[in-house]
């Protein structure tokens, strides 16, 4: 069975640091990985996405991935307490099976004034 | 990026009674996604919905209990059928677009149904 897994947290990290997510996937195929924020209440948004090995930044985040060790991660620097939310790593199965997405169960995330 | 509607918001239904949620996308797609996650846990897919074709549903989820509807390239709708308690979710549409980076894919508000 294909899977996803995160640390369910809670992450908790101060104000001004780097948070750091985590998400590890069982199906080598995986073609696309994504991760997603959701604040209690609302629907999943997307913060960013990655298709090859390696790191790419938007802003403040930065996704990472290593195929090889089938790892994908999320780095936010300058962590604000309005990113204080559940990150959900999700990856898309293997190339045709066409926008399927298998989630984690997401790493709750605190950041402290 | 796509923007997508949902109806209702969210509802409070009876168990046994059945309810159609409306997935409304503002650019023609083939394919449009339903989730649904339970209290305390993440997505899981329902089911994938393609104009023209029958839905084809993941394992665990048969089309008695969620019948869904694709008539055209911008809606589709999901119905909870016989309501139980344990269908109190947020059920989520979602569409993927391709832009100059890749795929990406976007939810929609959500539905949040409560079953008493």
């Amino acid at each position: 069975q294909k899977e996803v897994e995160q640390n369910s947290g809670p992450l908790s990290v101060p104000e001004g640091a780097i948070a750091s997510l985590n998400c590890t996937y069982s199906d080598r195929g995986s073609q696309s990985f994504f991760w997603y924020r959701q604040y209690s209440g609302k629907s999943p948004e997307l913060i960013m996405f990655i298709y090859s090995n390696g790191d790419k930044e938007d802003g403040r985040f930065t996704a990472q991935l290593n195929k090889a060790s089938q790892y994908v991660s999320l780095l936010i620097r300058d962590s604000q307490p309005s990113d204080s939310a559940t990150y959900l790593c999700a990856v898309g199965s293997s190339y045709n099976q066409g926008g399927k997405l298998i989630f984690g169960q997401g790493t709750e995330l605190s950041v402290k004034p | 990026s796509a923007v997508i509607s949902q109806k209702p918001s969210r509802d409070i239904c009876q168990r046994g009674t059945s309810l159609t949620i409306q997935c409304q996308v503002d650019s023609q797609v083939t394919m449009m996604f339903w989730y649904r996650q339970q209290p305390g846990q993440s997505l899981t897919l329902i089911a994938t919905a393609n104009q023209g074709s029958e839905a084809t549903y993941e394992s665990g989820f048969v089309i008695d209990k969620f019948p869904i509807s694709r008539p055209n390239l911008t809606f589709s709708t999901l119905t909870v059928s016989n309501m139980s308690p344990e269908d109190s979710s947020i059920y989520l549409c979602s569409t993927f677009s391709w832009g100059s980076d890749g795929e990406t894919q976007y939810f929609g508000p959500g539905t949040r149904l409560l079953v008493l």
